[in-house]
């Protein structure tokens, strides 16, 4: 597509449900981010992918988050369990992968909101 | 492990006048720099970035900034503001590796107010 797409755009979700969001990179993009925003805050680091290769995930808060890219496009990022303090913007981002400086272009995001 | 800091959280200057807004950043080593504004509802969009070279970076909407390894400092600057740079800015940091750059650590961002 034309640009990165990230659905749902908003979803609330009681707490204890798993949640799904789904990120649509530029097509032909290798690398592939996820970051959570707070209310007030900067973007925050989860995790990244260079194909479907997962090469950082040290930004997951704990073991219910979790992310994949099974075919080098397509990412999800999976939430279970929920808790309120899951709470944020969940934005991703994809980046080409040669030549290696070039800029992250970033989706709208998904506003998740655990009641 | 890379750290960036926006000593400020609101700026209001009025249409027309100057702006700068500050960035410091902690990295060991020469950094990959960014400026990114966030429109309300909008995603983020980048404004320009310094990776090598000349230390003075010129972006879109007009506005540039300069690299200063002494102050380990990223500063964004326009000459003359309009109503509609109203949004939320925010410095972020790149750690290099062999690729490239790729975790990006972002600071908390500044919001700045246009006002007539």
């Amino acid at each position: 597509g034309a640009g990165v797409s990230q659905s749902p755009r908003y979803k609330v979700t009681k707490r204890g449900q798993d949640v799904a969001l789904r990120c649509d990179p530029i097509s032909g993009h290798v690398s592939l981010y996820w970051y959570r925003q707070a209310l007030g805050q900067g973007p925050e680091f989860l995790t990244y992918f260079n194909y479907e290769a997962q090469q950082d995930k040290s930004g997951l808060p704990n073991d219910r988050f979790s992310a994949e890219r099974p075919e080098g496009s397509i990412s999800t990022l999976t939430i279970q369990r929920t808790e309120q303090r899951d709470s944020a913007m969940y934005r991703c981002a994809s980046k080409r992968g040669r030549p290696p400086n070039t800029e992250a272009f970033f989706g709208q995001g998904t506003r998740l909101t655990v009641v | 492990a890379q750290s960036v800091t926006q000593p400020d959280i609101h700026i209001t200057v009025s249409e027309g006048a100057s702006l700068e807004l500050r960035c410091n950043y902690s990295y060991g080593a020469t950094p990959y720099l960014f400026w990114y504004v966030q429109s309300p509802g909008q995603g983020l969009q980048l404004l320009l970035k310094y990776f090598s070279g000349d230390t003075l970076v010129q972006g879109i909407k007009g506005f540039e900034a300069e690299f200063k390894r002494s102050q380990s400092s990223f500063n964004l600057r326009k000459p003359s503001v309009h109503w509609s740079d109203a949004a939320e800015y925010f410095c972020a940091v790149g750690r290099r590796n062999s690729g490239g750059y790729q975790k990006v650590t972002f600071g908390t961002g500044t919001k700045l107010q246009v006002i007539p």
